[in-house]
């Protein structure tokens, strides 16, 4: 069974400049998370949806990022302008998302290295 | 936003030894994971702990879920140098939620 996919590996920009990631989450998989993992520190959840339709945005910061998974299997998440302390690694998650589950693993993509520089 | 209290924040051991961390939390949960990360991947699931009291193995890992559901441990007995990594523990309300990750635990094996 193929993982999560996730493209770039590495990015590296300029501050101000815009950037977006793809990631293909494992099939049949209904839900899709992204993570921002700064240096040093544990993955934070940014965006959750459930296929196309979003369930938790809250600590996604709205004016400079945004994600869509508008047929509801891959996504993608822009920033845009870019700021220094977007450095970070950008993983992307998916788990079955079956209604009522109480054990769900989430299953993470190797995940997208950005730069602002 | 919230992340765990993991401890130790990293470890030195020989091969062999075995190695023991923990987590904490401020608040409930009811679904505690440990997962390790290797460089340049992304975390990868080692034990998923369901009930309050739990205490789960898988190969040479032992996991335990807190009693007040609030803590976990990893235990990792014998350590071999592919258990080189960062391990962190995660909590989740329900199967369905996010993932709220602690701190990490950086485990280096020396020669």
């Amino acid at each position: 069974e193929a993982g999560v996919a996730q493209s770039p590996r590495y990015k590296i920009i300029e501050k101000r400049q815009s950037v977006a990631f793809w990631c293909n989450p494992i099939s049949g998989h209904a839900t899709l998370y992204w993570y921002q993992q700064i240096l040093g520190q544990g993955p934070k959840l940014l965006i959750q949806f459930q296929n196309n339709g979003v369930v938790d945005d809250s600590q996604l910061p709205k004016d400079r990022f945004s994600a869509e998974r508008l047929k509801g299997v891959d996504s993608t998440l822009k920033i845009q302008p870019a700021k220094l302390e977007d450095s970070a690694v950008y993983l992307c998650a998916s788990s079955l998302g079956l209604a009522g589950a109480s054990e769900e693993t989430q299953y993470f993509g190797p995940g997208t290295r950005l730069l602002v520089l | 936003g919230q992340q765990l209290n993991q401890s130790p924040q990293s470890m030195f051991i020989q091969e062999g030894e075995d190695v023991s961390m923990n987590c904490t939390s401020s608040s409930i949960f009811n679904t505690w994971l440990w997962y390790k990360q290797d460089p340049g991947e992304g975390p990868v699931l080692l034990i998923a702990l369901y009930k309050a009291g739990e205490l789960t193995s898988n190969g040479r890992l032992t996991a335990q879920f807190g009693i007040t559901r609030k803590d976990s441990f990893l235990n990792i007995s014998a350590s071999i140098p592919s258990d080189v990594g960062i391990y962190f523990c995660a909590g989740q309300t329900g199967g369905n939620e996010k993932l709220t990750f602690g701190t990490g635990t950086r485990l280096t094996i020396i020669p």
